[in-house]
């Protein structure tokens, strides 16, 4: 069975620091990978997501992830951190090609903190 | 636009009594549904999922079950709760195909006392 590995729990920064959360997942198909975000009190949206083609994703909001293949790795960067970036956020696989259920595996999730 | 509703929102009840959980997904039809279990530190579990009406798939033993008795309605479900089935549960949806986003409802809270 695939599973989703983030390796941070918790992440506090400053505004403006530079943000990445690692991400890494155990399949060895052809996966879809999407990065969720869950700000205080709402609820999950997606963030962004890679089906195919370039490997560098650009979501909202000023985010990015790159997916590196033979590192089985889907890390989501940001430049520069604005406190409203403080929330959860899940790293999620799926398998391309999966007819039923089209399901997500979904990493543990890392909580950031961004300090005005 | 599709929209996704669940309800209701938090939810306290005493062990051993039952439990229904109930979410609608509107401006789509014959989608995936999905009910999923947030716990901290865990990331989110998938419960159940649903190609169609009737048809659930469980992937985890549990106190809990899941129904579909139509095509833009999915219920979570328990005869008797204990106290481990306290959580945060978020019903979900996506479009037929394969590898397509899934969205997610607000959440219940279930705390069970």
């Amino acid at each position: 069975a695939q599973s989703v590995s983030q390796h941070n729990h918790h992440v506090i920064l400053s505004e403006a620091a530079s943000l990445e959360l690692g991400c890494n997942y155990s399949y060895g198909g052809t996966v879809n990978l999407f990065w969720y975000v869950q700000y205080p009190g709402q609820h999950l949206q997606l963030l962004l997501k890679y089906f195919s083609g370039d490997p560098l994703v650009k979501g909202i909001k000023g985010f990015e992830a790159e997916f590196i293949k033979s590192k089985f790795s889907f890390n989501l960067r940001k430049p520069s951190v604005q406190w409203s970036d403080t929330a959860e956020y899940f790293c999620a696989v799926n398998e391309w090609g999966k007819a039923a259920g089209n399901k997500l595996t979904f990493g543990g999730g890392t909580r950031v903190l961004v300090k005005p | 636009s599709q929209t996704i509703h669940q309800w209701p929102a938090t939810l306290v009840q005493p062990v051993g009594s039952p439990l229904s959980l109930e979410c609608t997904v509107e401006g789509t039809s014959n989608p995936n549904l999905y009910w999923y279990r947030q716990a901290a530190g865990r990331g989110l579990q998938l419960l159940f999922y649903s190609v169609g009406i009737g048809q659930i798939s469980s992937e985890v033993p549990q106190n809990l079950s899941a129904s579909r008795p139509q095509d833009r309605q999915f219920i979570l479900s328990s005869k008797k709760l204990l106290l481990s089935d306290s959580g945060f549960y978020l019903c979900a949806w996506s479009p037929r195909a394969s590898g397509n986003t899934i969205y997610f409802g607000e959440g219940s809270w279930l705390t069970v006392v």
